[in-house]
């Protein structure tokens, strides 16, 4: 099946400092990518979506300016969170969609593994 | 907007049925989804149901829905050890870049031996 990495699988790091998370498509290319995360005991909340070439579409009350999301080729997304502190510590999750069925049902939407993030 | 909620925990013994309920409040869902996720591991794709179906079958897994009570639930015949994880349903819209999911809170699925 399609497979969807993301890196790192972990990441420990000062507060103030800035986090890049990877997410690529590897057998497949995605003009979308969808950043996710996620709080112990509660579900994946949507962050923002990826658009290849363009802006990112970030949810409500999530700060663009805090995290940053390049969507530069149709393999690759990352998320970028600038100056972390410790309220940032949480589970990221990307997912990718198959641009072959962009515009389809959620079947050809592919998760990576998750990024955990703890800030000191 | 849309929310969708699940009980946070179920146990069950090897050989049972698990049935694992979601509710949600979304009229316009077109899609409903189940994942399952593995420590260490993405999130599995395992079914969905069209909104316009009652069940959906696919060998150990049965998905039931109930449109009217907004109520879909997923059951795992003959429950293994390796079913252990976290099922989510999600709530999905169709359609172009609208298309995204909404989660429920996740279902963590104990099998005792």
């Amino acid at each position: 099946g399609a497979v969807v990495s993301q890196h790192p699988s972990w990441v420990i790091c000062k507060s103030g400092t800035s986090v890049k998370i990877e997410c690529r498509s590897l057998d497949f290319q995605a003009t979308t990518m969808f950043w996710y995360r996620q709080f112990p005991k509660q579900s994946l909340m949507l962050m923002a979506t990826s658009n290849e070439g363009s802006k990112a579409t970030y949810e409500q009350g999530v700060e663009k300016d805090k995290f940053l999301i390049n969507h530069a080729s149709l393999t690759l997304s990352t998320l970028t969170v600038t100056s972390a502190h410790p309220e940032d510590s949480s589970f990221y999750i990307c997912s990718a969609r198959d641009l072959r069925f962009e515009g389809s049902t959620n079947e050809k939407l592919f998760f990576g593994s998750g990024t955990q993030l703890s800030v000191l | 907007g849309e929310d969708v909620e699940q009980s946070l925990f179920l146990s069950v013994r090897e050989g049972d049925s698990s049935v694992i309920n979601c509710t949600y409040t979304d009229s316009s869902s077109t899609y409903l989804y189940w994942y399952k996720q593995e420590p260490g591991a993405g999130l599995q794709l395992l079914t969905y149901i069209f909104s316009n179906m009652d069940m959906k079958q696919d060998q150990r897994l049965t998905v039931l829905l109930n449109k009217k009570d907004k109520h879909l639930s997923l059951r795992i015949a003959d429950t293994q050890t390796g079913d252990s994880a976290i099922y989510f349903c999600a709530d999905g819209t169709y359609g172009g870049a609208t298309n995204k999911l909404i989660f429920g809170t996740g279902t963590l699925l104990a099998v005792q031996p």
